[in-house]
């Protein structure tokens, strides 16, 4: 069975510096590649995806990631925060095989503090 | 700027009281899901429809739960009687048509608690 993993419930950063969030994922398939945030009382939004193609992709807010197969990893990074960027973040994955659905599998969520 | 919006934002209830979420996707998204969201738990799916028909309601629990889209512009989700177990955040979501090509939108949200 698929599962996603964000190995850190929270992480607390210095306003300016570089912060990254790790997710890795145990799929016998291969998987599209997600990254979500959520502002406090606000629904989800989408950051970034990996669906195909190179391995880094670019997402809003000045995020980044980069999907690594031979370590089933899709961490998240950015080389500065900001207070703004305050929120929970969210990885998750979709089977491949299942690509005409929508069955997200998400992680736990990774709490991102940013300290002034 | 649209959006997808949820009433009500806060619910608060007692156990064996019917409760109804509704969401309003995006104009023109044709997909809706219904997500969950507990601290034991995480984000889980509980259903999507496609054009209104129901795609997969797997994720909900079917003697207490159901949901439905009236028309278009809105869909529904109830609970039947409502359970302690029930207390979370339920999202819904739009998108414009299935698949991890397509983004979906997110509401911000009914936080329910049932006592």
């Amino acid at each position: 069975a698929q599962s996603v993993t964000q190995l850190d419930s929270q992480v607390p950063v210095f306003e300016e510096a570089p912060v990254e969030l790790r997710c890795n994922y145990s799929s016998s398939v291969s998987v599209y590649l997600f990254w979500y945030v959520q502002y406090p009382n606000q629904g989800l939004q989408l950051l970034l995806k990996y669906l195909s193609g190179s391995t880094l992709v670019k997402g809003i807010n000045g995020f980044e990631a980069e999907f690594n197969k031979s370590q089933t990893s899709f961490h998240l990074r950015k080389p500065s925060v900001h207070i703004s960027d305050t929120a929970e973040y969210f990885c998750a994955v979709i089977p491949s095989l299942t690509s005409g659905t929508y069955k997200y599998i998400f992680g736990t969520g990774t709490r991102l503090k940013v300290l002034a | 700027d649209a959006r997808v919006t949820q009433t009500p934002r806060h619910k608060v209830t007692e156990m064996g009281q019917e409760v109804t979420m509704r969401c309003q996707p995006i104009l023109g998204h044709n997909t809706v899901f219904w997500y969950r969201q507990t601290m034991m738990q995480g984000l889980e799916l509980l259903a999507y429809f496609r054009n209104r028909a129901p795609l997969d309601d797997s994720g909900m629990p079917k003697d207490r739960f159901s949901a439905e889209m009236p028309d278009a512009t809105l869909a529904t989700l109830k609970i039947q009687p409502s359970e302690p177990r029930d207390s979370a955040v339920y999202f819904c979501a739009s998108g414009l048509q299935p698949g991890p090509r397509e983004t979906q939108y997110f509401g911000p949200g009914t936080r329910l608690l049932v006592l």
